[in-house]
């Protein structure tokens, strides 16, 4: 069965920073690209980033591009989103996801990340 | 960006009868390697989205045949052939053609 559990969430202040981790069980994580997908309150999903299996190359929308880096260690299974110059409209559950044929075929459930003084 | 424009926002439905939800795309989507990659996901109360239908018309695994996908160009349905009370939620197409990648705003699927 396939697995993507994220965790690392919470309450941040404005200009604050977050790690966001996901662990990921099912298939064979080192063969896949993976990606952070975000869903704002009352907004459709954004795509933020995704990652080459190696880890050789990292793509970013341009709303999240110099604050956030998406990395991974195969070794662990493990995907990471580190989120630097939080502000409020990065408050969002944001989820992990396979991304096969360029689309998510599997999400993890999400972890929330609250931006707020 | 590529914006996809989904239609109606709300939908309420009668149990057992169809839907039809609508997505429209800003420009083409066909990809250089010939592919469209416009994708539909369902997102039930709690959870996060489900892929229903990849590449237009392609049902994932375990997707009751209820659920197709058509269209071609800019314009794109989602249709479920006898809605069922398992079956409301959120509804978004979403294409993968062009960078980044972008969701529609998603359709509310409620039962009447």
């Amino acid at each position: 069965e396939v697995q993507l559990v994220e965790s690392g969430g919470g309450l941040v202040q404005p200009g604050g920073s977050l790690r966001l981790s996901c662990v990921v069980s099912g298939f064979t994580f080192g063969s896949h690209y993976m990606a952070w997908i975000r869903r704002a309150p009352g907004k459709g999903p954004e795509w933020l980033a995704h990652i080459r299996p190696d880890g050789s190359e990292a793509y970013y929308v341009d709303s999240v591009k110099g604050r956030f880096t998406i990395s991974r260690d195969n070794a662990k299974n493990s995907l990471f989103l580190q989120m630097n110059s939080l502000r409020a409209d990065d408050t969002a559950i944001y989820s992990c996801a396979r991304d096969v044929g360029r689309t998510a075929d599997y999400w993890g459930q999400g972890t929330l990340v609250t931006v707020s003084s | 960006d590529v914006v996809l424009t989904q239609s109606p926002l709300s939908l309420p439905v009668t149990l057992g009868q169809p839907a039809s939800i609508s997505c429209r795309s800003s420009q083409g989507l066909v990809h250089s390697d010939g592919n469209i990659y416009l994708n539909w996901f369902q997102q039930r109360p709690g959870q996060s989205p489900r892929r229903l239908i990849y590449k237009i018309s392609n049902r994932d695994s375990g997707v009751p045949d209820r659920f197709s996908g058509s269209g071609s160009g800019t314009d794109f349905t989602l249709k479920i052939s006898r809605v069922e009370a398992d079956d409301v939620g959120v509804y978004y197409c979403m294409q993968g053609t062009h960078w980044p990648r972008t969701f529609g705003q998603g359709t509310k699927l409620e039962i009447k």
